[in-house]
């Protein structure tokens, strides 16, 4: 039980163009969705925190209107990259709080995204 | 202030002989503490989670961690290294006041030496 999935797994793109990114809770339900980014050989930073059917919270520094943030039910939430620029490759990794165990998150298996 | 601490950012053991990566946390809440595991360009497994319950926690893998509240401390140990435990290790704590937020700590790279 309690996996993520994430898709696609990995994607290039050239510079300008916006990428989707697709985080789905399989087997439970997750009202609380978040978005990380990942720079090699360090650490998740959170990006946002996405709640079903609300607006998306963005920690400082990140842009709302770069990154595009959709909760729409309680088993999908989508990043978008928009207007993807090289400096925005990275490993994105999303995870979902299940609502019953609710200190839990569960992690997906990330998309690397590179931007040419 | 809330805060995570991985003592070790790199640890290498041989294989057969123990794992102990060290995790120390500050918070003035009760936290809720959890070890998970990357390997190379995958996303984050958990291994154990610690929620208030006992304080010896037994996870996946053989891998077990303990809350010591008068340490602040919740290091993670393994008897026996396996050259598939070879990874990073990412101390996480939770608190409640922080609305269901996160903090990670550094990371600790594992090697496994044959």
């Amino acid at each position: 039980g309690a996996v993520v999935s994430q898709h696609p797994s990995w994607v290039i793109c050239k510079s300008g163009t916006s990428v989707k990114i697709e985080c789905r809770s399989l087997d439970f339900q997750a009202t609380t969705m978040f978005w990380y980014r990942q720079f090699p050989k360090q650490s998740l930073m959170l990006m946002a925190t996405s709640n079903e059917g609300s607006k998306a919270t963005y920690e400082q520094g990140v842009e709302k209107d770069k990154f595009l943030i959709n909760h729409a039910s309680l088993t999908l939430s989508t990043l978008t990259v928009t207007s993807a620029h090289p400096e925005d490759s990275s490993f994105y990794i999303c995870s979902a709080r299940d609502r019953r165990v609710s200190e839990t998150q569960y992690f997906g298996p990330g998309t690397r995204l590179l931007v040419l | 202030a809330q805060s995570v601490t991985q003592l070790d950012s790199h640890v290498s053991v041989s294989e057969g002989t123990p794992v102990l990566l060290r995790c120390n946390y500050s918070s003035s809440y009760s936290p809720s503490l959890f070890w998970y595991v990357q390997h190379p360009n995958k996303g984050l497994q958990l291994l154990l989670k610690y929620t208030s319950a006992a304080t010896l926690v037994k996870g996946i893998n053989g891998f077990e961690a303990e809350f010591k509240k008068s340490e602040t401390s919740f290091h993670l140990t393994k008897p026996s290294a396996h050259m598939s435990d070879a990874a990073e290790y990412f101390c996480v704590v939770s608190f409640y006041s922080s609305a269901s937020k996160i903090i990670f700590g550094s990371g600790t790279r594992l090697s496994i030496r044959p």
